[in-house]
């Protein structure tokens, strides 16, 4: 599978500031999708980053908060904007386009906002 | 869209036992089943995966199985090791390109 790097690993941040992670792959892929995790819950889905174009948002996702950006099939960034402390989460970055459906995921950036 | 449910939330057993982790979905157009294993402080790791035209796979001592009529499937992990404690995660999607749908989550426990 690819190796995927994405930083930074941890922050720590000023409510109403933003910050901007990245995720590196070492192999070109079709898909690449952003997660958050909070505390203790599961993995929903952000939006999936499109290379060339908008990011595609789900459902409570807005482009003005988390703007995203793929300039290419091994790179792409989110960012999240004006902090507040419900903000603090765990982002992963996802990808995958393989011959099959599967995903693998980044090592995550675990975002405290105080 | 595409729900995924997870049960139970919590689960613990003796070392050298089964567990078992199940899940139901409610897009019947769903048709890629993955499961994973988080365990604390690092990334979700994909441990096994179904597709629709298959009712049954195995992986050393981990299993997947899917009833496509009723629309759950279910992880089966045997003789349990403590190495196998961490959160379990199943998802459902449609195929490639399409975004994975996860469930709660399953805590297991595995005490020696």
């Amino acid at each position: 599978s690819a190796v995927i790097s994405q930083k930074p690993s941890r922050d720590i941040c000023q409510r109403g500031t933003s910050l901007t992670i990245q995720c590196q792959v070492d192999s070109q892929v079709t898909m690449m999708f952003w997660y958050r995790q909070q505390p203790g819950q599961s993995l929903t889905l952000i939006a999936t980053a499109n290379q060339g174009s908008e990011a595609t948002y789900e459902s409570g996702f807005v482009i003005d908060k988390f703007p995203i950006s793929r300039p290419n099939l091994t790179f792409s960034t989110l960012t999240v904007s004006n902090m507040s402390p419900e903000d603090s989460s765990i982002y992963l970055c996802s990808v995958g386009g393989g011959r099959d459906e599967k995903l693998f995921f980044g090592s995550g950036t675990q975002l405290s906002v105080l | 869209g595409e729900n995924v449910e997870q049960h139970p939330s919590t689960l613990s057993v003796q070392e050298g036992d089964s567990a078992v982790i199940k899940c139901t979905y409610s897009d019947s157009a769903s048709n890629y089943f993955p499961w994973y294993k988080q365990e604390l402080g690092k990334r979700p790791q994909l441990i096994i995966d179904i597709r629709s035209n298959v009712g049954e796979k195995k992986d050393q001592r981990i299993a997947v199985t899917l009833n496509k009529t009723a629309k759950h499937f279910s992880l089966h992990i045997t003789e349990t090791q403590p190495e196998d404690s961490a959160v379990y995660f199943c998802a459902a999607s449609k195929g490639y390109g399409n975004k994975l749908v996860f469930g709660a989550g399953t805590i297991l426990r595995v005490k020696s």
